[in-house]
């Protein structure tokens, strides 16, 4: 059973296209973060989102969490190539510290 | 600054053969883990330690010994390896804190024939 249902599981697009990907559960999560993940090499974080209804921005990708910290998504502006990769999203659950991670959103970005 | 280092990065195994992965981190965390990652599965938690001497089992943790014997190693091991157990494996740190990010390395890649 995944906890963390990430969409799509798979996306393509032309660079300076503008993407979302989502994050939902139906548990509640203290914080969400989101990792970028490239072949050969271990997640690396991108965002931690705590508050429900936050926002953050990171140049061109902007974070939501959801007003009742269940679901995330993850905005795209401009894609470029550089943002090809896995993008991971994981919920720390309320009252305990264990992650739980998605599947991933695989992004391919052409040139 | 290596912060999380893995060893080995690739190594192939026959079924039944053991074996010992090796994680260490220099970034005086507290709370280490160890995932398998597998194609359409996410990243599964496997074991984790909230401190020195101290291990505890996650989601999938079968088939899989843990030792924290100093604060900065976490090993895993494979006491009669499977073909289930083909998968890549990461190790990661984190602070003893809620809401902390993981930090992990850059994965061992394991194949069981």
């Amino acid at each position: 059973t995944q906890l963390l249902e990430q969409s799509p599981q798979f996306l393509s697009i032309q660079e300076g296209e503008n993407l979302t990907v989502y994050c939902n559960s139906s548990s509640v999560f203290s914080s969400l973060q989101w990792y970028r993940q490239e072949p050969g090499e271990g997640p690396v974080l991108l965002v931690t989102v705590v508050t429900g209804g936050e926002v953050k921005k990171l140049k061109r990708l902007t974070f939501q969490f959801g007003d009742a910290r269940k679901d995330s998504s993850l905005h795209i502006t401009a894609a470029q190539p550089g943002d090809t990769g896995l993008y991971l999203c994981a919920g720390e659950r309320t009252g305990g510290f264990k992650t739980i991670f998605g599947a991933g959103t695989r992004l391919f970005v052409k040139a | 600054n290596a912060g999380v280092t893995q060893t080995p990065k690739f190594r192939v195994l026959k079924t039944g053969q053991s074996m010992t992965l090796l994680c260490a981190q220099d970034m005086n965390h507290e709370y280490m883990y160890w995932y398998r990652q597998d194609p359409g599965m996410g990243l599964r938690l496997i074991h984790y330690s909230v401190g020195e001497g101290t291990t505890a089992k996650g989601e999938v943790p079968d088939g899989y010994n843990v030792s924290r014997l100093k604060k900065q190693n976490f090993l895993l091991g494979l006491e009669s390896a499977a073909p289930s157990q083909t998968s890549v494996y990461f190790c990661a740190s984190s602070y003893a804190a809620p809401n902390q990010p993981q930090h992990f390395g850059d994965g061992t890649r394991l194949s069981i024939l």
